[in-house]
């Protein structure tokens, strides 16, 4: 079936370095979607990403699908002690109206 | 706006013990999910429903069943508790199937 795989599986950083995190699917996706899970939260959505090399922004977070639309990019610049949390991306599984998550990335931010 | 909303927020449960989590949703979504959140292991997908009367199986189904008897509530149930089954539980909707997921605020479970 298909998988997502993201990498890193956790990183901390100071406050005000940067951060990325990296999604990677098995198989093309049609669509990739970002979601934040703050601590002792639920995962929230954060972006959609439909077209092949898209890139979109968000204040501080930059988003990119890749050429292949394989994989897809989250980065934080200049992180933030609000930006800690899990980020998963997630990708419609062929064959059912689902998503399939990542494992997601948590980010801790230390002052 | 409610949103999505689970019921209950805890549970401790003994082995062998069944019981119910509730999830109604007031946005008129014709799919709702149920997945499990273990620690480090992202989300799981156990039963989907792309409509009222309509349910089929995720990635991790055994010991869960589900109904949808209207488009609002999509209830779990757990029959025969295991510690398996001690997890985060999330509810969410969507209004498409691929579309972005509204979830619950979830149902921590411990099976002791």
């Amino acid at each position: 079936g298909q998988q997502v795989m993201q990498i890193p599986q956790y990183q901390h950083v100071q406050e005000g370095e940067d951060f990325t995190t990296y999604c990677n699917s098995s198989t093309t996706l049609s669509n990739i979607q970002w979601y934040k899970q703050r601590p002792g939260g639920h995962p929230v959505f954060l972006i959609q990403l439909v077209k092949s090399g898209e890139v979109k922004k968000q204040k501080r977070l930059t988003f990119q699908f890749g050429e292949a639309k394989k994989n897809s990019s989250l980065h934080i610049t200049a992180t933030q002690t609000t930006d800690v949390g899990t980020y998963f991306c997630a990708g419609p599984n062929s064959g059912y109206s689902t998503l399939t998550f990542g494992k997601g990335t948590m980010l801790l931010v230390s002052p | 706006n409610a949103g999505v909303t689970q019921t209950p927020k805890f549970r401790i449960l003994k082995i062998g013990q069944s019981m119910t989590l509730q999830c109604t949703q007031d946005m008129n979504h014709n799919y709702m999910y149920w997945y499990r959140q273990d620690p480090g292991m992202g989300l799981k997908l156990i039963y989907y429903s792309v409509g009222a009367g309509i349910t089929d199986k995720g990635e991790v189904p055994n010991g869960y069943n589900v109904s949808r008897s209207t488009t609002e509530d999509f209830p779990l149930r757990l029959e025969l508790a295991a510690p398996s089954q001690t997890s985060v539980y999330f509810c969410a909707s969507s209004y498409a199937g691929y579309e972005k997921l509204f979830f619950g605020s979830g149902t921590q479970l411990s099976v002791l």
